[in-house]
């Protein structure tokens, strides 16, 4: 079935700094890739939709400047943590659905195993 | 635009006992409805998953849903639940169109002892 891989799966980086988050659809191809926020026992919230070759299109209250992303393919796209502050800390989970899954997969997401994200 | 509430933030239950987690939704348009499974420090896998047809809808590890039009509902169901069956749970809706992103409840955590 569809895998979608997230590297690193843990990141600790110091306040200021950036961090980097890649997704990548490991056996089939996604134009649309979702970004999700999950703070401690809560849902996700969509943060963004990333679109290959196409500028990403955020859900209101995301700062665009602080998460970078870039969908530069049809099998990766990153998120970017930029200055990276405390408040940012949280687990990140990406998903992309398999175009070639038709109708049977209509819509169907896969999810990334996450990524955990401490800002000391 | 789409909204899905989740009823019960925790339930807890008896091993081999039945469960229902219960899962309400609201949205204008024609939807797809899902529940996924999220154990600790992992992401999310699908359980089951209406898109059209049969409203009954089975799904992995014996849990079933059943979309309910009328009522706005699609609560999932377990006869008989397992101790590894202890996990959080979400429903989740978008709309019925492909390449939608979905919407999530926010969670129900299922809690199994013995």
């Amino acid at each position: 079935g569809a895998v979608v891989s997230q590297h690193p799966s843990w990141v600790i980086c110091k306040s200021g700094t950036s961090v980097k988050i890649e997704c990548r659809s490991l056996d089939f191809q996604a134009t649309t890739m979702f970004w999700y926020r999950q703070f401690p026992k809560q849902s996700l919230m969509l943060m963004a939709t990333s679109n290959e070759g196409s500028k990403a299109t955020y859900e209101q209250g995301v700062e665009k400047d602080k998460f970078l992303i870039n969908h530069a393919s049809l099998t990766l796209s990153t998120l970017t943590v930029t200055s990276a502050h405390p408040e940012d800390s949280s687990f990140y989970i990406c998903s992309a659905r398999d175009l070639g899954a038709g109708r049977a997969g209509a819509n169907v997401l896969t999810f990334g195993a996450g990524s955990r994200l401490t800002v000391l | 635009a789409q909204s899905v509430t989740q009823l019960d933030s925790q339930v807890p239950v008896f091993e081999e006992a039945p469960v229902e987690l219960r899962c309400n939704y609201s949205s204008s348009v024609s939807v797809y409805l899902f529940w996924y499974v999220q154990y600790p420090n992992q992401g999310l896998q699908l359980l089951l998953k209406y898109l059209s047809g049969s409203t009954l809808v089975k799904g992995i590890n014996g849990f079933e849903a059943e979309f309910n039009k009328s009522q706005t509902s699609f609560h999932l169901r377990k006869p008989s639940v397992h101790i590894s069956d202890t996990a959080e749970y979400f429903c989740a809706v978008s709309e019925n169109q492909a390449g939608t992103a979905l919407i999530f409840g926010k969670g129900t955590t299922l809690s199994v002892s013995s």
